[in-house]
């Protein structure tokens, strides 16, 4: 068990550009989420995915941002024409979904700095 | 729209004495989990609460699920700095759901 990798660290990019971030989930998880939290707030949720269909996306979710999980592996979050209120940390987490509890596994996040 | 508002939002004590943080919600959750997240980290899972009334200890840290699951609260016995976190309280929708409404967050200070 590796954890949950996520890649970038950090981003720094001009208002206007498209940034793309990647999650590695925990190899046997069924389940990946991708959360956003700004400083000083706890994360918010915006989608998820179970293998690789996307069952829910939060109305936080604009149409600037998708995400994929291509091979219900690895997942991706692009943001297009990225504006300053995008500047927060993107929060990838995983769990395996069973017949119990599936605690979540959080990846130490993407820091986005828009300037 | 569940949503859960945790207090205090900022604490400092001395090393050694206690404390307690609150979790509070008007929404019914399946099941309630408390994090710790440190600075450029991502939150790590503490415990997790599930039936109304239910106590669990993990060390100096007692956590509480209120009787109608709506609350929770986080109790540490003489507090150490290595206590020194964000601290989150997160509920489940519904069982088999994990689509966490996290709360606003404790940033917890211990002071040598």
């Amino acid at each position: 068990d590796t954890g949950v990798s996520q890649n970038p660290r950090h981003k720094i990019t001009k208002r206007g550009q498209n940034v793309t971030f990647r999650c590695d989930p925990i190899s046997e998880h069924n389940r990946l989420y991708w959360y956003r939290q700004t400083l000083g707030q706890g994360p918010e949720f915006l989608t998820y995915f179970q293998n690789e269909a996307q069952l829910e996306k939060s109305r936080l979710l604009s149409d600037r941002f998708s995400a994929e999980r291509p091979k219900g592996s690895f997942s991706t979050l692009e943001i297009q024409r990225t504006e300053q209120g995008d500047s927060a940390m993107y929060l990838c987490a995983s769990s395996q979904k069973g017949t119990g509890y599936s605690p979540l596994h959080f990846g130490n996040g993407t820091r986005l700095t828009v300037t | 729209t569940q949503l859960l508002e945790q207090s205090p939002q900022f604490l400092s004590i001395q090393e050694g004495e206690n404390l307690t943080v609150y979790c509070n919600s008007s929404s019914v959750f399946s099941s309630l989990q408390w994090y710790r997240q440190e600075p450029g980290e991502g939150p790590v899972l503490l415990v997790t609460v599930v039936t109304g009334g239910e106590v669990k200890k993990l060390k100096r840290l007692t956590f509480q699920f209120g009787d109608a699951r709506k609350d929770s609260s986080l109790h540490i016995t003489a507090a150490q700095p290595g206590d020194t976190g964000l601290y989150l309280c997160a509920g489940a929708p519904s069982f088999g759901n994990e689509k966490l409404t996290f709360g606003t967050g404790t940033r917890l200070t211990i002071i040598p």
